[in-house]
């Protein structure tokens, strides 16, 4: 149980575009996700908290209309990532909590490379 | 501010050992989780173990076993048996339960085990 799937898993993209990034919750309701940027060999850092239905809460620093989140139902959140650049270059986890548990499940993550 | 700190970047143990990673955090709260995350070469996160502070017998999983110290504001944990699938970064993380549900993560202890 409390399996999180993201999709795609890796992601090419050019200078200028948006790419969308799918978090999915599949066996269990999540009442809130968390958008996390990994840089190499550095811990998780927070980007963003989403609760279904309601708008994301940023972190300091993180811009939100470049790190588009939404949470449109309980298994279910997607972080678009608006006029990539090569800086947006990144591995990118998502995570998943019910509202009975204190335990945030963690999705495999998304490469992205802007080129 | 609440911290988490993690004093060893990096360690190793033979095959069949035990090792004990550290972890060490700072808050003025009285209830609150505790976790170890792994997250092996293919960069999923998988909790390991998980600790409320209102509980004061050490939690166990198998092979690992912390050593949870409320006074002293620790919280190693034990690999016993050590085998080469335990090789992977592990990442000790506080949770409080004030306020919203964000994790916050140690700089992580990257872990080899030799065969």
């Amino acid at each position: 149980g409390a399996v999180v799937s993201q999709h795609p898993s890796w992601v090419i993209c050019k200078s200028g575009t948006s790419v969308k990034i799918e978090c999915r919750s599949l066996d269990f309701q999540a009442t809130t996700m968390f958008w996390y940027r990994q840089f190499p060999k550095q811990s998780l850092m927070l980007m963003a908290t989403s609760n279904e239905g309601s708008k994301a809460t940023y972190e300091q620093g993180v811009e939100k209309d470049k790190f588009l989140i939404n949470h449109a139902s309980l298994t279910l959140s997607t972080l678009t990532v608006t006029s990539a650049h090569p800086e947006d270059s990144s591995f990118y986890i998502c995570s998943a909590q019910t509202s009975s548990t204190d335990t945030q499940y963690f999705g495999p993550g998304t490469r992205l490379t802007v080129l | 501010a609440q911290t988490v700190t993690q004093s060893q970047p990096e360690m190793s143990v033979q095959e069949a050992e035990t090792v004990t990673l550290s972890c060490t955090y700072d808050t003025s709260e009285n209830n609150y989780y505790l976790f170890w995350y792994k997250q092996p070469p293919s960069r999923q996160m998988i909790l390991v173990i998980r600790q409320e502070a209102y509980k004061q017998q050490n939690a166990t999983e198998n092979r690992f076993s912390v050593n949870f110290q409320k006074a002293a504001k620790s919280f190693s944990l034990k690999i016993s048996d050590s085998q080469l699938g335990d090789t992977a970064m592990y990442f000790c993380a506080f949770l409080p339960t004030s306020g919203t549900y964000k994790y916050i993560f140690g700089t992580g202890t990257r872990l080899k085990v030799l065969a």
